[in-house]
């Protein structure tokens, strides 16, 4: 069975900390790889997209390690804001439109 | 405004009756998908669509149907047959040829009883 493992948290970190998750998967098929950003009682949002090695999108880092397969998610200078469930995503592989989800790591940021 | 729509946002039926989700969207977006989830689960897939008239069985696919008829609609019905029907269901869409980023609707919150 494919499957994406995250640690669940609660992660409470306080304004102005810099926080990582990390998130393996056992496809190693996968080419594609997503977080998504989940409010309570909320839809997920797309947070960023990871093709290559990793991405940056301002406060936000994501790297991927093939050899080891694992994302991590990194947040610099936390804002009350970024308090959510964060989901790590990856796609099922070549010839698939089908992505397999993480359960989530949920961050609160403490003022 | 270009999205996802999903109504209604609450839904409450009695056992043993079918209910209709519905799901529109308006992004040009061929592939369709139905989740369900539930309190500290990841989404699981229920059923997919990358084409009008054609759809695939996801990983839990008992108990519900779905149908194509327009590229801007997938409607979900959960039957009688679904044993724990009670969830936050989600629509998502993505374009066909690509990188497969799906967009997710606001979901409906199904409760049964």
């Amino acid at each position: 069975r494919k499957e994406v493992e995250q640690d669940p948290g609660p992660f409470n970190v306080p304004e102005g900390a810099t926080v990582a998750f990390n998130c393996t998967y056992s496809n190693s098929a996968s080419q594609s790889f997503f977080w998504y950003r989940q409010d309570c009682r909320k839809e997920p949002k797309l947070l960023m997209s990871v093709y290559s090695s990793g991405n940056e999108d301002g406060r936000f880092t994501a790297q991927l390690n093939r050899a080891s397969q694992y994302i991590s998610l990194l947040i610099r200078d936390s804002k009350l804001s970024d308090s959510a469930t964060y989901l790590c995503v990856a796609h099922s592989g070549a010839g698939s439109y089908q992505l397999t989800f993480g359960k989530g790591t949920k961050l609160s940021v403490i003022p | 405004d270009g999205g996802i729509t999903q109504s209604p946002k609450y839904l409450f039926r009695k056992e043993g009756q079918n209910v209709t989700l519905s799901c529109e969207q308006n992004l040009n977006h061929d592939a369709m998908y139905w989740y369900r989830q539930d309190p500290g689960q990841g989404l699981r897939l229920i059923y997919y669509s990358q084409i009008v008239n054609d759809f695939q069985k996801g990983d839990i696919a008992e108990g519900y149907s779905v149908s194509r008829e327009k590229k801007e609609s997938f409607p979900l019905t959960v039957t009688s047959a679904q044993k724990n029907p009670t969830a936050f269901y989600l629509c998502a869409s993505s374009i066909r040829q690509s990188n497969y980023e799906q967009y997710f609707g606001p979901g409906t919150r199904l409760t049964v009883t």
